[in-house]
């Protein structure tokens, strides 16, 4: 089956532009995250969502970033006037429930942001 | 100090050879434990959970020390299509569905032939 997907794959944004990074979970899971990675570090948590409740978003950099799951599915990130150390590959991962059990995460392939 | 710190190698090893890692984290309180693998310019993959009891899947073999707050890897006859980064992650509560994972900055293994 699919799994989820990310939009763009590449981003080149010019320095105080908005950018909107997409996120497509795989179908059915409850559990979205979103997670910064930049080069030669490891991933980093930015916000989670059960359905559309945004539970956490302790990780958000600044208040220059924002994330949204409306309906549930889909998720925004959006990064207002962006700065140079935005640069970096923006991982979404899903999974099926939220309770607290052991689940597996699965990512996406990232969205590659180069602010210029 | 970052809450998981793994040695970022990189670890050049011959194929056919038998390597490990560490990782040690500093949240005490952390619950559940895992090993990903990235590859170049992919995403992280689960590779494996780590379990008290140590567990085993095949070539790979993970332990936690819950005493020292460390985890390992160990990676027996390695192959070429080991070489990839090994990222360390932990949560601080029962599981990675509901929260969100605390990654090292991983361990990058070369098996060279």
């Amino acid at each position: 089956g699919a799994g989820v997907s990310q939009s763009p794959r590449y981003k080149v944004a010019k320095r105080g532009q908005d950018v909107a990074l997409r996120c497509d979970p795989i179908s059915g899971h409850v559990s979205l995250f979103w997670y910064q990675q930049a080069l030669g570090q490891g991933p980093e948590f930015l916000t989670y969502f059960q359905n559309e409740a945004q539970l956490d978003k302790s990780g958000l950099p600044s208040d220059r970033f924002f994330a949204e799951r409306p309906e549930g599915s889909v998720s925004t990130l959006k990064i207002q006037r962006t700065q140079q150390e935005d640069s970096a590959v923006y991982l979404c991962a899903s999974s099926f429930v939220g309770l607290g059990f052991e689940e597996t995460q699965y990512f996406g392939p990232g969205t590659r942001l180069l602010v210029l | 100090r970052k809450e998981v710190e793994q040695d970022p190698g990189p670890f050049n090893v011959p194929e056919g050879a038998t390597v490990a890692f560490n990782c040690t984290y500093s949240n005490s309180a952390s619950q559940s434990f895992f090993w990903y693998r990235q590859d170049c310019r992919k995403e992280p993959k689960l590779l494996m959970s780590v379990y008290s009891s140590g567990n085993e899947d095949g070539r790979f073999t993970a332990q936690l020390n819950r005493a020292s707050q460390y985890i390992s890897l160990l990676i027996r006859d390695s192959k070429l299509s080991d070489s990839a980064t090994y990222l360390c992650v932990v949560t601080p509560h029962g599981g990675g569905g509901a929260d969100g994972l605390t990654f090292g900055k991983g361990t990058h293994l070369i098996i060279q032939p």
